[in-house]
């Protein structure tokens, strides 16, 4: 299948630091991407919907200014999560939607996870 | 948008045994897609299944689809220990986004 990669897999900042967090599409071109959140035991939380040249849209409730979402290309989204605080410590996912694929497949990445120290 | 309902939300079996989890969601979709995801790691797409299509396997795989009752279930044969994961419905209207239920927890005891 499609594959999606996410880097870094594992990140530690300091609070007040942003840090990014990348995902790619390595075989396919993914006007839409998604980013999700998942606190331990918990499920997946979609944070926003990223869309190739345009601002992403943000879920309810979740800070746009505090994650900045980049869709500079086809194969490349990109979460920055400013002035981070040690709340946002959390594991962070994107997926992709291969649009040519059967059925509109959205494909994960590895997930990254974030501590804020 | 919408969620997908898993049904049980933990289930428990002897390797060898088969696994059956349910899905079930609320409008009309596109189509529905099954997820893995093992702890602290990533989604990995399991398999995809039309609207117009009624069951679909893939290798140990079987996922069925009643459009007319909004469900599906996705059937795990001969289980192993590695398939000790959680399970996701993605029940997908056409270009929408895929909004998780709270999943079913499968352990497979060796």
């Amino acid at each position: 299948g499609a594959v999606v990669s996410q880097h870094p897999s594992r990140v530690i900042c300091k609070s007040g630091t942003s840090v990014k967090i990348e995902c790619r599409s390595l075989d396919f071109q993914a006007t839409t991407m998604f980013w999700y959140r998942q606190f331990p035991k918990q499920s997946l939380m979609l944070m926003a919907t990223s869309n190739e040249g345009s601002k992403a849209t943000y879920e309810q409730g979740v800070e746009k200014d505090k994650f900045l979402i980049n869709h500079a290309s086809l194969t490349l989204s990109t979460l920055t999560v400013t002035s981070a605080h040690p709340e946002d410590s959390s594991f962070y996912i994107c997926s992709a939607r291969d649009f040519e694929g059967p059925g509109n497949t959205i494909y994960f990445g590895e997930g990254s996870w974030l501590t804020v120290v | 948008s919408q969620q997908g309902e898993e049904d049980p939300q933990a289930l428990s079996i002897q390797e060898g045994e088969n696994a059956t989890m349910n899905c079930s969601y609320k409008t009309s979709i596109n189509n529905l897609q099954w997820y893995r995801q093992n702890s602290g790691r990533g989604l990995v797409h399991l398999i995809l299944i039309r609207s117009n299509e009624r069951e679909k396997h893939s290798g140990r795989l079987r996922v069925t689809l009643d459009t007319s009752k909004k469900s599906s279930s996705l059937l795990i044969t001969a289980s192993r220990a590695a398939d000790t994961a959680s399970y996701f419905c993605a029940p997908m209207e056409y270009g929408n986004k895929l909004v998780f239920g709270a999943g079913t927890i499968l352990r497979v005891k060796s």
